[in-house]
């Protein structure tokens, strides 16, 4: 699984856009970008995946170069409920033994008023 | 209800007790998988299972084994617990794949496990 680099933390307002970049410079053809979401003392929460270009969903974009060396995870209008860890996951979810799983330290989200 | 369940949410052992952790979902998946989360840090992978006969060792296995009793449920054992394995577990689940899985995996709440 490709090794992944984010920042340890980062600190942001109520109703800013945040976007956290996660540096993946030997990521494979087959693998996927992964983003998810933990809270203190719960299990993390899928947010998004993707493998190229950009994709949508009801809560968070997410942006990945041509070279796929790097993504960005944006989250548009935060608010305090936002403040968790992020974790970047980069793997191949299909033949990488199923889908499993190497997390990293993530980076931790802490939104003011 | 919670579609994955753990039991207990926290347990204080002593060194040298066995103890069984235990994972049920209600998803439907064949995939199961336990974790564990150490403060400041990610969660690493102990052991994941593809189906009931089907379980593999993942980072951090040693101390540590899995029981596949059914496609819902998956128990994790500390056959003699030390204190270095006081931590946070999680079990999770996914889906098998196909055309339009993402291979998300659906996190338990957890279980905070103290060994003195």
């Amino acid at each position: 699984l490709a090794k992944t680099t984010q920042p340890i933390s980062m600190d942001s307002y109520e109703g800013q856009e945040v976007n956290i970049t996660c540096s993946h410079n030997n990521i494979a053809t087959n693998d996927y970008i992964t983003w998810y979401q933990q809270f203190p003392s719960q299990g993390p929460r899928f947010i998004i995946q993707g493998y190229k270009t950009k994709v949508t969903n009801e809560v968070a974009s997410l942006f990945i170069p041509a070279d796929r060396k790097s993504s960005t995870l944006s989250l548009p209008r935060v608010s305090l409920s936002d403040t968790a860890v992020y974790y970047c996951l980069v793997g191949d979810p299909i033949y990488n033994q199923g889908g499993k799983l190497i997390f990293g330290q993530g980076t931790e989200l802490s939104v003011k008023p | 209800d919670a579609d994955v369940t753990q039991t207990p949410r926290n347990r204080i052992t002593k060194t040298g007790k066995r103890i069984m952790l235990e994972c049920s979902q209600t998803k439907g998946h064949d995939r199961m998988y336990w974790y564990r989360q150490d403060p400041g840090l990610g969660l690493r992978l102990i052991y994941y299972s593809f189906d009931v006969k089907d379980i593999n060792k993942g980072e951090i296995s040693d101390g540590y084994s899995v029981s596949r009793q059914a496609q819902a449920k998956f128990s994790l054992s500390l056959e003699s617990a030390i204190p270095n394995q006081t931590a946070l577990y999680f079990c999770a689940t996914s889906d098998a794949g196909g055309p339009k899985s993402s291979y998300e995996q659906y996190f338990g709440p957890g279980t905070r496990l103290t060994v003195t």
